[in-house]
């Protein structure tokens, strides 16, 4: 099995281009979300969906979008990409409704830069 | 909504030594409470999870974590450090305001064995 797989690993954009980070999980898994992460920071929650056609922002939604047409796929859109958006971005997902019997599996992440 | 504190952003430790993590989080609520382990250029890995069971909980690497729900703690440790310990470490509670669904990250502990 793949788990959670990441495309691209590393993306440089100008600001103002749009581009969209996919993600994929072959586990059959409900519970998907997005995280950046950024130095000192931690991992904050972008967006997240508890099953197919079901979306819903995080802590950080401003500037992205997300749709979850599948339950294998949950791409992440940059509308109008920002300095503000260099980050690591991860993917995550999880088997069940409550997380907590099975907890996250991550992908390896995509590395943007935004200049 | 849930929120997670871990303090020092680095910590050193000789190797050999002692490896102590704090983890404190808000919610009165017992949650479910994960540590994850990210090394360079990784994504995150389950290190260990706690889901009302023992409360004292073990997991890969050495590493184990006890729960100590009257000091709302989840506090990391391993006896003896290695080289290949060196990695960020973040420690994760669910979100009963979602479900317990979502996780939210502490900020991290980038861990430096010194030989």
């Amino acid at each position: 099995n793949a788990g959670v797989t990441q495309t691209p690993k590393f993306q440089v954009l100008k600001t103002g281009q749009s581009m969209t980070l996919q993600c994929a999980q072959d586990m059959n898994h409900e519970y998907m979300s997005w995280y950046r992460q950024d130095p000192g920071m931690g991992l904050r929650l972008i967006h997240y969906s508890v099953g197919a056609g079901i979306t819903d922002q995080g802590e950080v939604p401003n500037g992205y979008n997300v749709s979850r047409s599948t339950t294998e796929d949950f791409p992440l859109r940059l509308l109008s990409a920002a300095p503000s958006q260099t980050s690591v971005y991860f993917c995550a997902s999880s088997l069940g409704q409550e997380t907590s019997n099975y907890g996250y599996t991550f992908g390896s992440g995509t590395r943007l830069t935004v200049v | 909504a849930q929120s997670v504190t871990q303090l020092g952003s680095h910590v050193s430790v000789s190797e050999g030594a002692l490896v102590l993590l704090r983890c404190n989080y808000s919610s009165s609520v017992p949650p479910y409470l994960f540590w994850y382990v990210q090394y360079p250029n990784q994504g995150l890995q389950l290190l260990l999870k706690y889901t009302s069971a023992a409360t004292l909980v073990k997991g890969i690497n050495g590493f184990e974590a006890e729960f100590k729900k009257s000091e709302t703690s989840f506090h990391l440790t391993k006896p003896s450090a290695h080289m290949s310990d060196a990695a960020e470490y973040f420690c994760a509670v669910s979100d009963p305001a979602y479900g317990n669904n979502r996780l939210a990250f502490g900020k991290g502990n980038q861990v430096v064995v010194i030989p």
